[in-house]
């Protein structure tokens, strides 16, 4: 069965940096992933996918802050030089036979 | 530019059905580009996908809602809807539609409140 494990918060100082971990249940660790953003009182924003060879490509007008990454069945979103408005929650989706699956999502503090 | 927009009633009684239409502009439904995708997030929770649907007519949906909701295409007017049958309370959530681009949502829309109460 396919699942997508993300911790269920995170929090980082303003100006420091982030790593968000997305983990891929065993036997689908290949499969890309994308992550989306929900900031407060804001419909989802599309961030970026990232492919099991480490390469992501990032939705329009995404911040260089933002960038992805992988190894094994753990993906990471990273966010550089925080600020007050990366304070969101940030969702993990993979796609299996056409069935997509969501994480929890991580809501990231930024203190 | 693609833009989706999601439309249709924001109370629904508790063991009606639910119905959305989501209109697409700034491109075509039948692009073979494209499958088109329906989210929900209940208050407080999660995101949660429901389906998706090819202009062709092919679905897939989520194994844990696939005997109540239908997805389906219009190609004439460039919509996509979504039927969602015997909603409870569970169903309230904002519906967000999507366009499907390899295998994510490339763009989120608004997205429309639906509460399931009597």
């Amino acid at each position: 069965q396919l699942v997508v494990t993300q911790s269920p918060s995170a929090s980082a100082s303003l100006g420091a940096s982030v790593k968000l971990t997305c983990i891929v249940s065993s036997g689908h660790s290949r499969y890309a992933i994308a992550w989306h953003q929900k900031q407060p009182e804001k419909g989802p924003r599309y961030l970026m996918k990232v492919n099991s060879d480490g390469s992501y490509f990032k939705g329009d007008g995404i911040p260089d802050r933002f960038s992805g990454s992988t190894s094994g069945a753990e993906h990471y979103l990273t966010i550089s030089s925080l600020q007050s408005e990366d304070e969101a929650d940030y969702y993990c989706q993979t796609c299996g036979t056409g069935v997509w699956v969501f994480g929890g999502g991580t809501k990231l503090t930024v203190l | 530019q693609l833009q989706l927009q999601e439309s249709g009633p924001g109370l629904v009684k508790p063991s009606e059905t639910l119905s959305l239409t989501c209109t697409v502009s700034g491109g075509s439904i039948s692009s073979s580009s494209y499958y088109w995708g329906w989210i929900r997030q209940p208050p407080g929770k999660g995101l949660e996908w429901i389906g998706t649907i090819y202009y062709d007519g092919t679905t897939y949906y989520n194994p844990s809602l696939k005997s109540q909701v239908t997805i389906s295409v219009d190609m004439s007017k460039n919509q996509f809807s979504l039927t969602v049958t015997s909603v409870t309370a569970r169903d309230t959530a904002m519906y967000y539609c999507v366009p499907d681009v390899g295998a994510t949502a490339a763009y989120w829309g608004p997205g429309t409140l639906v509460t399931v109460s009597s």
